[in-house]
């Protein structure tokens, strides 16, 4: 069974652009989150999407937004790139069980550095 | 606000050490608790999920623990290996696909 995948694995960006990256889950998964990655903070939830809906979001401004397609593939969108947003972004899937055996796999992330 | 905290921040071991990296929550109000595995700039790798109801879950070398009354979680390495170098994940599903991360405990596993 193919992991998570996520594209591009590498990205640079000037001040000001805006950036989508892309995310496949797990065949069988319809739950995909985001979170961003940095030295400072840390791993932090971004969104959840499922069922093409958007059911979580953690604390970031509206610059950063999503989808999901009915084929369960979400795309994440960083519009006017602040140097702040230079980061490790990851994905995650799960089967969005209501059960604590609900559980998380992660992709190789997408680097995103903005100049 | 569920916090997680995770204790040492790095820890540097010879080869053959049993070793124990520390994970606490705030709230105890848990689906479950995942610790993940990350080598530099890769993604996350899960190792051992423990749901709420459990208390301990073994895979291979690696055992972890929870007590989610005081709100802790360990995770014991036996025998460790310089391949087990790299920084270990806590994480805390408090409701459905959300998890909140510790900072994680940087492990160096010496020849």
């Amino acid at each position: 069974k193919a992991g998570v995948t996520q594209t591009p694995r590498y990205l640079i960006k000037t001040r000001g652009q805006q950036v989508t990256l892309s995310c496949s889950p797990i065949s069988g998964h319809r739950s995909v989150s985001w979170y961003q990655q940095t030295p400072g903070q840390g791993l932090q939830f971004l969104f959840e999407y499922f069922s093409e809906t958007q059911r979580n979001k953690g604390n970031f401004p509206g610059r950063f937004s999503g989808r999901q397609f009915s084929n369960s593939r979400s795309e994440m969108n960083v519009s006017t790139l602040e140097l702040g947003d230079s980061a490790l972004y990851l994905c995650a899937s799960s089967q969005r069980r209501t059960s604590g055996s609900n559980e998380q796999f992660f992709g190789p992330g997408t680097r995103l550095t903005v100049l | 606000k569920q916090e997680v905290t995770q204790i040492p921040a790095a820890l540097s071991v010879p080869e053959g050490e049993n070793l124990v990296l520390n994970c606490s929550f705030t709230d105890s109000a848990i689906y479950n608790l995942q610790w993940f595995r990350q080598d530099p700039g890769k993604g996350l790798t899960s190792l051992l999920l423990i749901q709420s109801s459990q208390r301990e879950q073994t895979s291979g070398r690696l055992n972890a623990s929870l007590d989610k009354s005081s709100g802790r979680s360990t995770l014991y390495i036996a025998a460790s290996q310089p391949g087990d170098s790299a920084t270990y994940l806590c994480a805390v599903n408090s409701g459905y696909s959300t998890l909140t991360f510790g900072k994680g405990t940087m492990l160096l596993v010496s020849p």
